[in-house]
């Protein structure tokens, strides 16, 4: 079974419907990240958790919004989609061991359309 | 503020032709270093990091780089391309302020022909 789930996995939705796209992770790490990844621009962060209690913006958060449920569970809204919000957005996971950062895993990722 | 410039939006290479992909980064402190693969409709999944350790650090599938601090650069080489390589890769860069955020560069993507 995969780490890292996210659902859907494809999604096409129309403007100023309100849209939440789900991940859940199987690693116990206590961070959690969403990007959007557009082409030619690489992955650009939109929120991060580093527990349940602690949530930030990233670098286009505008838009958006999320919800950590619990360790394991990291949701994102959109609360009125718009076209330029079509993209593929990535959920992954990381830890910090011995004050050394650890590789991301990444979900299979959610390809959203925006009408 | 860390960042990242992946030189070349896409590479081409020969079959069994050297790979060369380009990464500078920009860190405040001594930095994390990490370079991603992403397959088609796939996640990303890690190629190889640097944590201050070995300056040259071997990854997966044959490739390597080199942290080279006087050049800010972070190069993934592999000897010899196969078909099975041709991937986007990502640069991403790490470091210790305020909790390890991670930037991503812009990718790289390579294309290996026959």
């Amino acid at each position: 079974d995969a780490d890292v789930t996210q659902t859907p996995r494809n999604r096409i939705t129309k403007t100023g419907k309100r849209i939440m796209l789900e991940c859940s992770q199987t690693k116990g790490h206590d961070r959690m990240y969403w990007y959007r990844q557009d082409p030619g621009l690489g992955l650009r962060l939109i929120y991060y958790s580093f527990d349940v209690k602690d949530i930030n913006k990233g670098e286009i958060s505008d838009g958006y919004s999320v919800s950590r449920q619990a360790q394991a569970k990291f949701s994102l809204s959109l609360e009125s989609a718009i076209p330029n919000q079509t993209a593929l957005y990535f959920c992954a996971t990381s830890e910090v061991a011995g004050g050394i950062i650890g590789e991301q895993f990444f979900g299979p990722g959610t390809r959203l359309t925006v009408l | 503020a860390q960042s990242v410039t992946q030189l070349g939006s896409h590479v081409s290479v020969s079959e069994g032709a050297l790979v060369l992909l380009r990464c500078n980064y920009s860190s405040s402190v001594p930095p994390y270093l990490f370079w991603y693969v992403q397959y088609p409709n796939q996640g990303l999944q890690l190629l190889l990091k640097y944590t201050s350790a070995a300056t040259l650090v071997k990854g997966i599938n044959g490739f390597e780089a080199e942290f080279k601090k006087s050049e800010t650069s972070f190069h993934l080489t592999k000897p010899s391309a196969h078909m099975s390589d041709a991937a986007e890769y990502f640069c991403a860069v790490s470091e210790d302020t305020g909790g390890f955020k991670t930037i991503f560069g812009a990718g790289t993507r390579l294309f290996v022909k026959a």
